[in-house]
């Protein structure tokens, strides 16, 4: 699996965008970009996921670099509610493992 | 989103007692389910794959007689902790394989004391 590279912690205003960078250089051509955050002691949730085209769900939206070794995961009004470690994942679809990396902590303030 | 729920979400247990924890996907058959731990302000660490009817893959450096998982049920996982010990103590979670993603459970929380 690829590794991914996110910077440690972001600070995002309320009510503003949050734009999440990862870096996943070595990613390989099936492998997919996951977003997954996780509220402080509980179990992660699954964002967004995308392999070459940008998505979109009611969560947030995901640009894809056209190299691919990048990619940004937008949330596009941070609420309080928001403020988890967003973790960014290379891997391949149904059945295979996810490899968690460091994650960013965002805080979204007031 | 499915839905996947573990038992128990706590569990104190004694230096040397087996403790066992469930995960069941409560919507949806999982053919393949996932187990994490978690320390402290660390990220998740995958321990095992657990595919339904077979044995698990363990990663590297976990002890498959230590924690052993079974999966017997398309919607059932169980870990036991064997012989715990205060460094076992930590955060389990648990995964369910959907079509495009892991669905993740809430969590135990096991102390060992």
């Amino acid at each position: 699996d690829a590794k991914t590279t996110q910077p440690p912690s972001m600070d995002c205003a309320e009510g503003r965008a949050a734009n999440l960078p990862c870096n996943h250089s070595t990613i390989s051509g099936n492998e997919y970009v996951y977003w997954y955050r996780q509220i402080h002691s509980q179990g992660p949730q699954y964002i967004i996921h995308g392999l070459k085209n940008n998505e979109t769900n009611e969560m947030a939206s995901l640009i894809i670099t056209e190299d691919r070794k990048s990619s940004t995961l937008i949330l596009p009004h941070a609420t309080l509610r928001d403020t988890a470690v967003y973790y960014c994942i290379a891997g391949m679809e149904y059945g295979n493992k996810l490899v968690f990396g460091a994650g960013t902590i965002l805080r979204v303030k007031s | 989103g499915a839905v996947v729920s573990q038992h128990p979400s706590r569990v104190i247990c004694k230096s040397g007692t087996s403790v066992k924890i469930e995960c069941r996907s409560l919507d949806f058959q999982a053919t393949t389910m996932f187990w994490y731990r978690q320390f402290p302000k660390k990220s998740l660490m995958l321990m095992a794959t657990s595919n339904e009817g077979s044995k698990a893959t363990y990663e590297q450096g976990v002890e498959k007689d230590k924690f052993l998982i079974n999966h017997a049920s398309l919607t059932l996982s169980t870990l036991t902790v064997t012989s715990a010990h205060p460094e076992d103590s930590s955060f389990y979670i648990c995964s369910a394989s959907g079509v495009y993603e892991q669905y993740f459970g809430p969590g135990t929380r096991l102390t060992v004391t």
